[in-house]
This record gives structure tokens, C-alpha cells and sequence, in this order.
């Protein structure tokens, strides 16, 4: 069965650290992993990666994939208390025409 | 707003009565999803319009769930005869085949409390 696993579930870090989270998946037919941001409301677009080792980058956040070890990470430097929401991690398969399967999130809080 | 809406946002009801919710996508998107989300999940897929045809649904969609898309725009979610069970966060999102990257822009979900 196709899943996504995200690790660590929840974290809990102070201002201006620096924070790694994964993401792991098995599925049959790969086309693209995203990552969203969750607060307390919908889902907000992050990254979509589709070929390994390319970084993307958005101000302090960035992410990559590993096509062969099947993981992404998403790395967030300088956290501010503005970063603490629920990271989602999704993967798109080919031809199933674009849904998306989760991973259960990491909960992220940042302490001042 | 140029993004996907939902309306309501919150619906408490109580077991057994019937709900329906809207989403209205990103106005060129062709495709519309909807899925839900409990608490401390990720959100899984339900199912999914292209244009005015549902392409696929999945097998958490029982036959209390139906989903429209009538005329490739807007679409409803209907739960029948709710239960407890039913109650979670429910999203749609749109996107476009058009676009180099399908990227899904999600509503903010319509929050159900079954009573």
C-alpha cells in the first residue's frame, strides 16, 4: 500500500534554531512530492519537487528530494515564532490524476 | 479573493440529519478534490472532479457521501444521515492541467461536528 511517513511528529524548538524534517514514501508510480504548511486553517503551498538532488529554496526554508532513497527533507533556518504550524509532506502519483496522499504532518513550535 | 472558498466553515449538526457543503475553486482550475482531515492527521483523498466529470472516488467515500461538479465550476459535498464518525475537517482544493506544475491550492475546510 502507498504511504508517506513524516518524522519527527512534533518538535519543539526556540527562536533561530535550525530545524530538519522528513519525509519518507513508498509508492508505486512517483511523480512529485509537496510540502504544504498548516496553521490553524487550510493547507498553504510550500515546495513541489519532482527530480532529485535540485535544493528549492523560499527565503529560510528550503527542501529537497532523494529519488533513490525515496526521503525529503525541508529545512528551515533562523525559525521564527511565526514558523510553529503542522508541515505536511504529500506525494502525487503518475496517473491518478493528481491526488494527493499525506503523511500524519510534523507539528512544529518555536519558543521564543 | 482570487482563491478557493468554502462555505460554511462550520457546521455542528446532529446524527442522523443530512449536510452539504460547497467549495468554489480558483476560477480557470478544471480540477477540484476533496479531502478530510481528522485531528492529528494529514488530509486523505476522497475524491476528485475533472471539469464536470468525477474521475475517481475513494473507498472511504460510503454511499452516505456524494459529491457534484455540475457545470465544471463549483461543486457540493453531501453527507446523508450523519454519524459521530463523519465529523472532521473537510477541504477542497483546485487545480490546473494547464499549469507546468498541477499545483493544488487548498479552501479553508468547512470544520463538521457531529452531535
Amino acid at each position: 500500500e502507498d504511504k508517506v511517513v513524516q518524522s519527527p511528529l512534533s518538535l519543539v524548538v526556540h527562536e533561530g534554531d535550525t530545524v530538519t524534517l522528513n519525509c519518507s514514501y513508498e509508492v508505486t508510480n512517483f511523480r512529485s512530492l509537496l510540502w504544504y504548511k498548516q496553521e490553524k486553517k487550510a493547507p498553504t503551498f510550500l515546495f513541489m519537487l519532482t527530480s532529485s538532488g535540485i535544493e528549492k529554496k523560499s527565503g529560510r526554508l528550503s527542501s529537497i528530494l532523494d529519488k533513490k532513497e525515496l526521503f525529503s527533507i525541508l529545512n528551515i533556518t533562523a525559525t521564527q515564532t511565526g514558523d510553529s504550524a503542522v508541515y505536511l509532506c504529500a506525494v502525487e502519483e503518475i496517473g491518478q490524476g493528481g491526488k494527493l496522499i499525506f503523511g500524519q504532518g510534523t507539528e512544529l513550535s518555536v519558543k521564543p | 479573493d482570487t482563491g478557493v472558498s468554502q462555505d460554511p466553515r462550520h457546521k455542528i449538526t446532529k446524527r442522523g440529519q443530512n449536510v452539504t457543503f460547497r467549495c468554489d475553486p480558483i476560477s480557470e482550475h478544471n480540477r477540484l478534490y476533496w479531502y478530510r482531515q481528522t485531528l492529528g492527521q494529514g488530509p486523505e483523498f476522497l475524491t476528485y472532479f475533472q471539469n464536470e466529470a468525477q474521475l475517481e472516488k475513494s473507498r472511504l467515500l460510503s454511499d452516505r457521501f456524494s459529491a457534484e461538479r455540475p457545470k465544471g465550476s463549483f461543486s457540493t459535498l453531501e453527507i446523508q444521515r450523519t454519524e459521530q464518525g463523519d465529523s472532521a475537517m473537510y477541504l477542497c482544493a483546485s487545480s490546473s492541467t494547464g499549469q507546468p506544475e498541477e499545483t493544488q491550492y487548498f479552501g479553508p475546510g468547512t470544520r463538521l461536528l457531529v452531535l
